[in-house]
C-alpha cells in the first residue's frame, strides 16, 4: 500500500533563504508525482508535475526533482518570499492495485517565510 | 488557472438538514473526486467518478453520495447532516489518463450545529 511522508512538519525561514521541502513514497512503480500549495482554508493549486519518466521540473523560483529507485521528491524554492507561506503538499497517484485514479497526499509542510 | 468551482464556500446548517454541495468544471475532465479535509489535517478521498454515470466510493467512508448526470456537474449530498459532518470538502477533475494534472476547487466549509 502506497504511503506518503513529509518532512519536516512546519518550517519557519527568513525571507530571501533557499529551501528544501522533502516528499518519500513507499512503492516506486509510481506514474508521477505532483506538489501542490494550500493556502488557510483554501484549495489546492498544482504547482509542478513530474512523469515518471522525468528527473526534475521547474517553473519560476521552484525546482522539483523525482528519484524514483529511493522513493523520493524534493521541492526546492528558492529565494523565499512572504507570499510563498503555505502548506506543500505531494501527491501520488496510488498505482494499479489500488487504482490509479486514487491520489495519494502526503500530510503536507507547513512552511512560513518571515519578512 | 484551473476551471473548477465549488458553491456554496461557506455553510453552516442545523442537524438533520439536507445539503448539496455543487461542483462544476469546465475543462471536459473525464475524471472529478471529492475529498474531506479537516483543518490542519491529510484529504481523503471519499467519492470519485470516471465519466457519467460513473461513481464509486473512496478510501474514507462517508454518509455521502454523489452523481455524474453531466460530464461538467458532480454534486454531493448529504440527506441528513450530523456535527461530524463539520468539514472542508474539496472537489478537483483531471484528464483521463494516469499522468495527468489534478486541478481542485476552492472547497467548500461546512459547519453542522
Amino acid at each position: 500500500k502506497q504511503e506518503v511522508t513529509q518532512i519536516p512538519a512546519a518550517l519557519s525561514v527568513p525571507e530571501g533563504e533557499n529551501l528544501v521541502l522533502n516528499c518519500s513514497f513507499t512503492d516506486s512503480a509510481i506514474y508521477n508525482l505532483q506538489w501542490f500549495r494550500q493556502d488557510p482554508g483554501k484549495g489546492l493549486t498544482s504547482l509542478l508535475l513530474i512523469q515518471s519518466s522525468q528527473r526534475e521540473q521547474t517553473s519560476g523560483r521552484l525546482n522539483a526533482s523525482l528519484d524514483k529507485s529511493s522513493g523520493r521528491s524534493t521541492l526546492y524554492i528558492a529565494a523565499s518570499q512572504p507570499g510563498d507561506s503555505a502548506t506543500y503538499l505531494c501527491a501520488v497517484p496510488g498505482g494499479p492495485t489500488s487504482g490509479t485514479y486514487k491520489y495519494i497526499f502526503g500530510t503536507g509542510t507547513r512552511l512560513k517565510v518571515l519578512a | 488557472e484551473a476551471d473548477i468551482y465549488q458553491t456554496p464556500r461557506y455553510l453552516v446548517i442545523g442537524t438533520g438538514k439536507k445539503i448539496t454541495l455543487e461542483c462544476s468544471q469546465t475543462m471536459g475532465h473525464d475524471k472529478m473526486y471529492w475529498y474531506q479535509q479537516d483543518p490542519g489535517m491529510e484529504l481523503h478521498l471519499i467519492h470519485y467518478s470516471y465519466g457519467v454515470n460513473s461513481t464509486e466510493k473512496g478510501d474514507l467512508s462517508s454518509e455521502s453520495t454523489v452523481s455524474r448526470i453531466r460530464t461538467e456537474h458532480f454534486p454531493l449530498t448529504l440527506e441528513s447532516a450530523r456535527p461530524s459532518h463539520t468539514s472542508q470538502y474539496l472537489c478537483a477533475s483531471s484528464e483521463r489518463g494516469s499522468g495527468n494534472t489534478i486541478y481542485f476547487g476552492e472547497g467548500s466549509w461546512l459547519t453542522v450545529v
